[in-house]
């Protein structure tokens, strides 16, 4: 399987600050890396598709790169609706996705 | 826009089996992936299995011999089947579809509690 880390697992930060999370795979993944947000009591909402494109209707504001191994997600401002629990996803293997374990953002 | 919408029962008993629907509204189930996901209260999300149209299925090899992914095409609806449950299944059961080359999760149901136990 291939494994994905995140890190920090939880950040602390503010309202306008820059935040960037860092998702590591086990192996080369190529660009199929995918990043969801999820709040609490609710569905994970697809943000970053293929490392670098941002999903229809989502601010500008969140921004996705990388490739290979290392992948990042940052959010250039903080906006008090960003405060959430961050999922990176691979869909390289087919055989089995599997996601990070999460980076809970938090004021 | 395509819209999911997972319905079953919340509680199970050990042993049991799980079985959920997701329905799908606004668009058609054919010609698209479908998957089930779950998430155990306060952890990370695990991916189960998808379907698709066709009956083509995709199984997490931790499951495999559990799960049943099936699809009708006539109800719009696709469903889980999980075998000899335990408490460990204990979780937010989430359908989404899968999308795109290469793939994500998009949409998502807004998720269903199904408890293990006695």
């Amino acid at each position: 399987d291939i494994q994905m880390t995140q890190s920090p697992s939880s950040l602390s930060a503010s309202v306008g600050d820059r935040v960037t999370i860092t998702c590591r795979a086990s192996q080369s993944i190529s660009t199929y890396l995918n990043w969801y947000q999820q709040k609490p009591g609710k569905a994970p909402k697809l943000l970053i598709y293929a490392a670098s494109n941002l999903q229809s209707g989502v601010p500008s504001r969140f921004s996705g790169s990388g490739s290979g191994t290392d992948f990042t997600l940052t959010i250039s401002s903080l906006q008090p609706e960003d405060f959430a629990t961050y999922y990176c996803q691979q869909s390289y293997s087919t055989l089995m996705y599997t996601f990070g374990q999460g980076t809970n953002l938090e004021i | 826009q395509v819209q999911l919408q997972e319905s079953g029962p919340g509680l199970v008993k050990p042993s049991e089996t799980l079985s959920l629907i997701c329905n799908v509204s606004g668009g058609s189930i054919s010609s698209y992936y479908w998957s089930w996901i779950r998430q155990p209260p306060g952890k990370g999300l695990e991916w189960i299995g998808f379907i698709y149209n066709s009956g083509n299925t995709n199984y997490n090899p931790s499951l495999k011999n559990r799960v049943t992914i099936s699809v009708d095409t006539s109800k719009n609806q696709f469903s889980l089947k999980l075998s000899s449950v335990t408490a460990a299944d204990t979780a937010v059961y989430y359908c989404a579809r899968k999308y795109g080359l290469p793939s994500w999760f998009d949409p998502w149901g807004q998720g269903t509690l199904v408890t293990v136990s006695s």
